[in-house]
């Protein structure tokens, strides 16, 4: 089965904590994992993909094939990073299309 | 700026009555996707339009329909919506099959 778990709803930290959104998938292909990132009144959109290895606005993700996981993570949460972000699993059905976790909802505190 | 346009932001409707939201878009791409998400759940691909080949998700019910006049619109129809249809309707595009998908503000429905 494809699927996408994303163990926790809500995730609160301090700026300046180090934050970790955590990402397991089920897939039996060679997974292409992505996160996806909603702030306050904006809309559902790409923040990082596991292929390019880059750091945006801060944040890693390794794709971790043994533990299947795909953890997003940084040093030092700020304020601004408050956002819905979504670990998404692009899957070659069809075409192609995008399997979406439940969500984590990061509150950073100041 | 090149966008994805989805109206009306907010829509009730009565139960059993049809509901079309509209999605426009200015990106020019050439898939449309459109996603139902339904309160702290994951956003759930319901179908998507290649050019104007349709594709529908194995499980999406029968209740939905899409319609794809030209590049810019795609339209969501609910033929009878029931009281868990209600959630929030996302549409989306790319360009070709991809990863990168932009997505449109959402339409809230709420079914009365």
């Amino acid at each position: 089965a494809q699927r996408v778990t994303q163990p926790e709803k809500l995730l609160s930290v301090f700026k300046g904590a180090p934050v970790e959104l955590k990402c397991n998938y089920s897939y039996s292909g060679s997974p292409e994992l992505f996160w996806y990132v909603q702030y306050s009144r904006q809309r559902l959109q790409l923040l990082l993909r596991h292929i390019s290895r880059e750091s945006i606005k801060g944040f890693t993700a390794d794709l971790n094939k043994g533990e299947t996981s795909f953890h997003l993570k940084k040093p030092f949460a700020q304020e601004e990073d408050s956002a819905m972000y979504y670990c998404a699993l692009y899957v070659y059905n069809q075409g192609g299309k995008l399997i979406f976790g439940q969500g984590t909802e990061l509150s950073v505190k100041p | 700026d090149a966008m994805v346009i989805q109206n009306p932001r907010y829509q009730v409707t009565q139960f059993g009555k049809p509901v079309t939201l509209s999605c426009s878009q200015t990106l020019n791409h050439n898939v449309m996707y459109w996603y139902q998400q339904k309160s702290s759940q994951a956003p759930k691909l319901l179908f998507h339009y290649y050019d104007k080949d349709f594709n529908n998700e194995a499980d999406t019910p029968d209740n939905f329909q899409s319609r794809r006049p030209n590049t810019s619109f795609c339209f969501l129809d609910i033929r009878s919506p029931g009281l868990g249809d209600a959630a929030m309707y996302l549409c989306a595009t790319s360009e070709g099959h991809s990863y990168e998908q932009y997505f449109g503000p959402g339409t809230r429905l709420t079914v009365t």
